[in-house]
């Protein structure tokens, strides 16, 4: 069963960072892009950022560029999401999606981030 | 960015009729590579997002035959031909096209 599982959610102050990460299974992710989309709580879908299979490019959202790293271990099949200078607007569920902007099928059950004081 | 406009925002439907979700972008969505990147998909009520329909029209495995996708350009349409109460949630349409990938508002479909 193809699979994405989030973690390392949680609440954050203002200023302070988290990571994100995304587990694969069922699947070859070397073979895929992958990314992230956010949801702010009773608010719709954001891209926030994309990667290659190879990790060699990456795209990210205006909104967090600079303050958000994207990366992969292909041999560990697990995606990340290094969220630091986090802001209060950063506050959604955060989940993991199969393949880029253009392809993109599987989501996992997300990870809730909240930064507030 | 390209803006994706739905309409209706809120749609009561009686069960057993269809319903109907326009999407419009403030471009074209045709990529260099001749396909249309615009995919449709279903949130129930605490779950995450589901894709039902990609490239305008595809409907991915397991998706009721009841859900169709159509449009070109600019102008898309999700059509349910007989809604279930299964069908009870909030789709967003996507445009994959174009950096970075925007989605529509979302449309809360439910039933009256």
């Amino acid at each position: 069963e193809v699979q994405l599982v989030e973690s390392g959610g949680g609440l954050v102050q203002p200023g302070g960072s988290l990571r994100l990460s995304c587990a694969a299974s069922g699947f070859t992710f070397s073979n895929y892009w992958m990314g992230w989309v956010r949801q702010a709580p009773g608010k719709g879908l954001e891209w926030v950022a994309n990667i290659k299979q190879d990790g060699s490019d990456k795209y990210y959202v205006d909104s967090v560029k600079g303050r958000f790293t994207i990366s992969r271990d292909n041999a560990k099949n697990s995606l990340y999401l290094q969220m630091n200078s986090l802001r209060a607007e950063d506050t959604a569920v955060y989940y993991c999606t199969r393949g880029g902007t253009h392809v993109v099928d599987i989501w996992g059950q997300g990870t809730m981030v909240t930064v507030s004081s | 960015d390209v803006v994706m406009t739905q309409s209706p925002l809120s749609l009561p439907v009686t069960l057993g009729q269809p319903a109907s979700i326009s999407c419009r972008s403030s471009q074209s969505l045709v990529y260099s590579d001749g396909n249309t990147y615009l995919n449709w998909f279903q949130q129930r009520p605490g779950q995450s997002p589901r894709r039902l329909i990609y490239k305008v029209s595809n409907r991915d495995s397991g998706v009721p035959d009841r859900f169709s996708g159509s449009g070109s350009g600019t102008d898309f349409t999700l059509k349910i031909s007989r809604v279930e109460a299964e069908d009870v949630g909030v789709y967003y349409c996507m445009q994959g096209t174009h950096w970075p990938a925007t989605f529509g508002q979302g449309t809360k479909v439910e039933i009256k």
